[in-house]
């Protein structure tokens, strides 16, 4: 099975800053990397799908990029609204194995 | 719009059943897979398995596979998740999400969420 290994866990930032999370999977995914936004009591929201398509209504400070095994979510300037969870989730869809990576924890400095 | 609605909190005792539901609308409901994921309190995202409620069609996570039963009725827009014997270890978050059929296989649409707590 595909593994997906996210980096940094948690990342302490400031709003204006800008923020990078990457996510590795075990072997080539082409473009198949989600990343989501999971806010405290709330259900995962789709920020970025296909590794660099922003998914409507997502606001363009975030941004997607890779292909392969290496994947990177960046935030151009937080917004306190942003300081989240964020997973990644690779969908190469043979055998239909959606494995997420463990979750990376922002948080305002 | 599309929407995906879950079954309410659930409070079990170990060894109890369970059958919790996920209904679809604003969307041709046999279309689309609907995959499964747990989040265990504090925790991250895990991947369950995932059902084509076209034809019934599904396929389960190694760690659950055996655990839980994932089910569909086409025919009132909803799926399944189920447990024949709960254990304290499957208190959690429980959430349906719709899998995209453009090829990317993302998740675009998520229920609210259902919490079980199986406790003695």
């Amino acid at each position: 099975d595909i593994q997906v290994t996210q980096s940094p866990s948690s990342l302490s930032a400031s709003v204006g800053d800008r923020v990078t999370i990457t996510c590795r999977a075990s072997q080539t995914i082409s473009s198949y990397l989600n990343w989501y936004q999971q806010k405290p009591g709330k259900a995962p929201k789709l920020l970025i799908y296909a590794a660099s398509s922003l998914q409507s209504g997502v606001p363009s400070r975030f941004s997607g990029s890779g292909s392969g095994t290496d994947f990177t979510l960046t935030i151009s300037s937080l917004q306190p609204e942003d300081f989240a969870t964020y997973y990644c989730q690779q969908s190469d869809s043979t055998p239909q194995m959606y494995t997420f990576g463990q979750g990376t924890k922002l948080e305002i400095k | 719009e599309v929407q995906l609605v879950q079954s309410g909190a659930e409070v079990k005792k170990p060894g109890e059943s369970l059958k919790i539901s996920c209904k679809g609308s604003g969307y041709r409901f046999t279309n689309y897979w609907i995959g499964w994921v747990r989040q265990m309190s504090g925790k991250g995202l895990e991947w369950m398995g995932i059902i084509y409620p076209g034809d019934s069609d599904t396929r389960y996570s190694p760690s659950f596979q055996g655990q839980v039963t994932i089910s569909a009725d086409k025919s009132i827009s909803t799926a399944y998740l189920q447990w024949s014997s709960l254990k304290a270890s499957d208190t959690a978050m429980y959430y349906c999400a719709r899998r995209d059929s453009s090829g990317w296989y993302f998740f675009d649409y998520w229920g609210q969420g259902s919490l079980v707590t199986v406790s003695s």
